[in-house]
């Protein structure tokens, strides 16, 4: 099975609305963080929000929030105020407290329209 | 402040030929290390991760190999390439094994396998 899921291939976006990108994630681990990371077409990866398992309050780092339903394992990114320079490739990822690895959701292409 | 290096950014490669990227990270002691490939749009998919010198763990059974000679220094490897060897290579590093370690990552590597 997948331990993380991104169901949306591809998104538009205007400028200055909020965007959600969805992220499913799978595991029997009670503790794990959560991270989003945007890929610019550089190819640089960019570490955006990071979320705990354990954590009572959702993660909010600038415009950027993730959205945490623990009981439906979901990890949704929310982008308010979308900028042209939001444009790149999103990725979610898990890592679980007894494993050093890091999994990786296929990724969601976000354009933003001016 | 931490930070890694990876080259070359693009390689041409033909079939058949050997392969050799290197990252170094600088700036931390006994961090972890990883190797991802990405295909063009798509996830990432870690290839090999390590926890220490000599201590390599492979994620997918192929024609590439990694090592790492020195605590931080990983280095990715392959005898004959394959044109499906061709894609996007990222080297990562995160600290300890806390669920809240993020990776980081290198610029990436581009290679085609022609």
């Amino acid at each position: 099975a997948q331990k993380i899921t991104q169901t949306q291939p591809g998104m538009f976006v205007q400028e200055k609305e909020a965007v959600t990108l969805d992220c499913t994630y799978d595991t029997s681990d009670p503790s794990y963080g959560l991270f989003w990371y945007k890929q610019p077409s550089s190819g640089e990866m960019i570490f955006l929000i990071y979320q705990g398992s354990y954590d009572q309050q959702n993660a909010t780092e600038g415009r950027y929030s993730l959205n945490f339903q623990k009981a439906r394992k979901s990890a949704n990114l929310v982008i308010s105020a979308s900028q042209l320079g939001d444009s790149a490739m999103y990725f979610c990822a898990m890592r679980e407290v007894n494993f050093n690895k890091f999994y990786f959701g296929s990724g969601t292409k976000l354009n933003v329209k001016p | 402040s931490q930070t890694i290096h990876q080259w070359p950014a693009t390689l041409v490669q033909p079939v058949g030929s050997p392969l050799s990227l290197e990252c170094t990270v600088e700036g931390t002691s006994n961090p972890n290390l990883y190797w991802y490939r990405q295909a063009a749009g798509r996830g990432l998919q870690l290839l090999f991760y390590s926890v220490g010198i000599g201590q390599i763990s492979s994620e997918v059974p192929q024609n590439l190999s990694a090592s790492r000679p020195q605590d931080r220094q990983f280095i990715l490897s392959s005898k004959k390439l394959l044109l499906s060897d061709s894609g996007f290579y990222l080297c990562a590093w995160s600290l300890g094994a806390g669920i809240n370690e993020k990776l980081f990552f290198g610029s990436g590597t581009q290679l085609s396998v022609l």
